[in-house]
């Protein structure tokens, strides 16, 4: 069975630019997180996606980062304009529901000069 | 308040020793319990889930559950060098489902 695919894996970019994350959860999982990892920090949830909805996005700054999961199965984060403080690793998980276990892709380790 | 909180550590114990992880949670309402080992520059793995107050045993690792005191703990007998990583608690909230992870407690096992 395949495991979650994400890309890039590294991403270096001047703040102010634009950058997208795509994810590929595991076929079948209905339900897809984004969290931002920073340096010495738990993840944080950003957003969840039950199939194609969105079930929470309360952490998600909604000024500079959005998220899509248009047919319900992979996704894309944006981060439009980056900030200094938006250099973390993002990472994207997928569970067969939201009462199931969590798998993680290998992450994005995004740096914003 | 953090809704989960962990003592960063750093928590050091010799090879074979018994490693104990502390974490508490603010929302009583929290019903799904997770500990996670992160290994460094890689992603989180799920090491065990407990739901039910108590003592849920797998191998080496024992979790603890007491909800009453909103504490949650794991336990890790005869530790190896190869256990040093980031130790993640997780809690999902009964109510939306939400979320969230601890700060993580960094474990070192001495050969």
């Amino acid at each position: 069975e395949a495991g979650v695919a994400q890309s890039p894996r590294y991403k270096i970019i001047e703040k102010r630019q634009s950058v997208a994350f795509w994810c590929n959860p595991i076929s079948g999982h209905a339900t897809l997180y984004w969290y931002q990892q920073i340096l010495g920090q738990g993840p944080k949830l950003l957003i969840q996606f039950q199939n194609n909805g969105v079930v929470d996005d309360s952490q998600l700054p909604k000024d500079r980062f959005s998220a899509e999961r248009l047919k319900g199965v992979d996704s894309t984060l944006k981060i439009q304009p980056a900030k200094l403080e938006d250099s973390a690793v993002y990472l994207c998980a997928s569970s067969l529901d939201s009462n199931n276990e969590q798998f993680f892709g290998p992450g994005t380790r995004l740096t914003v000069l | 308040q953090k809704e989960v909180e962990q003592n960063s550590g750093p928590l050091s114990v010799p090879e074979g020793a018994i490693a104990s992880l502390n974490c508490t949670y603010s929302d009583r309402g929290s019903q799904s319990f997770f500990w996670y080992r992160q290994y460094s520059g890689k992603s989180p793995e799920l090491i065990m889930s407990i739901y039910s107050n108590g003592d849920k045993e797998d191998g080496r690792f024992t979790a603890q559950l007491n909800k009453a005191s909103q504490y949650v703990s794991l336990l890790i007998r005869d530790s190896q060098p190869s256990d040093s990583a980031t130790y993640l608690c997780a809690v999902r909230r009964r109510t939306g489902n939400q979320f969230y992870f601890g700060t993580g407690t960094s474990l070192t096992v001495i050969p």
